[in-house]
C-alpha cells in the first residue's frame, strides 16, 4: 500500500557510472518530483512533472535526465555522476496544480559515488 | 525569489513545549507546511495551514501564521523523545505553471531528559 515508492533505497557506485533512480506512485496525482537533500539535510527541488511533461527545472546539470512514461512514474536517470552528487533523493507527488500541493514523499534514495 | 528560513538547531526538555520558527518571502504564498523527518526516513506531512488562517490546532500541535510579518511558528506540547526529528517549513502557491514546494533548511529537534 505504498504511496510513493523509490527504487532503490541505498546505491553505492563509481564515479563516472550511469545509473538510474525509479519512483512511482499510487496516489492518482497529476504532479510529481524529485528533491535533491544534501548532508546538511538542506532540500532543494530539482523537476517537477505534470502529466508527464515538465514544469520545472531547477538549474540542475544536463547529466540529470528525468523521464515520465506515465503519470504515477517519475524516474531519474544520471549519466557520469560525480562525487558533489552524493546525496538523498527524493521523489514526491501530489494531487494537481490548481489545488492545495501538499506533497507525499518517498523514503529516499541515499545515493554515494565513491 | 522564494526563500523560506529556519533555525537549524533546538533542544528542548522533555515534557517541555517545543516551539519551531519559519520565515517565508514570498507573499503570494497560498499554503504553509510542516513537515517531519526522522533519522533515515523521508518526509512525513505533519500539518498545513491556508494563508487566510491565523492559527491551526491538532492535538499537540499548534501552527501559528503572522502573514503579515510572513512568519510560521509550530508548537509541540508536552515535548516526547519520538518528537526528535528534523522538522521542514515550506510554502506553496498553487494554481500557477511554476507551482511548487519550497522547504527551509529544516530545524533539528532534540530532546533533552
Amino acid at each position: 500500500d505504498t504511496a510513493v515508492s523509490q527504487t532503490p533505497k541505498y546505491l553505492v557506485t563509481q564515479m563516472g557510472n550511469d545509473k538510474s533512480i525509479k519512483c512511482e506512485q499510487n496516489l492518482g496525482h497529476d504532479t510529481m518530483y524529485w528533491y535533491k537533500q544534501d548532508s546538511k539535510k538542506f532540500l532543494k527541488i530539482m523537476f517537477s512533472y505534470n502529466n508527464k511533461e515538465l514544469i520545472i527545472n531547477e538549474t540542475v546539470p544536463n547529466r540529470f535526465s528525468p523521464k515520465s512514461p506515465d503519470k504515477a512514474h517519475l524516474n531519474l536517470h544520471i549519466n557520469s555522476l560525480e562525487l558533489g552528487d552524493s546525496a538523498v533523493y527524493f521523489c514526491a507527488s501530489s494531487q494537481d496544480l490548481l489545488r492545495r500541493t501538499e506533497a507525499f514523499f518517498g523514503q529516499g534514495t541515499r545515493l554515494t559515488v565513491v | 525569489g522564494e526563500d523560506v528560513e529556519q533555525s537549524l538547531f533546538l533542544s528542548v526538555r522533555e515534557g517541555d513545549s517545543s516551539v519551531i520558527n519559519c520565515t517565508y518571502t514570498d507573499s503570494s504564498s497560498t499554503y504553509l507546511y510542516w513537515y517531519k523527518q526522522e533519522p533515515g526516513a523521508g518526509l512525513q506531512l505533519l500539518t498545513y495551514i491556508f494563508s487566510n488562517m491565523d492559527m491551526k490546532q491538532d492535538q499537540r500541535l499548534t501552527v501559528l501564521l503572522n502573514k503579515k510579518d510572513k512568519h510560521l511558528s509550530l508548537r509541540i506540547a508536552d515535548t516526547q523523545t519520538g518528537d526528535s526529528a528534523i522538522y521542514f517549513c515550506a510554502e506553496s502557491t498553487p494554481g500557477s505553471s511554476a507551482s511548487k514546494i519550497i522547504f527551509g533548511s529544516g530545524t533539528r529537534l532534540s530532546i533533552r531528559p
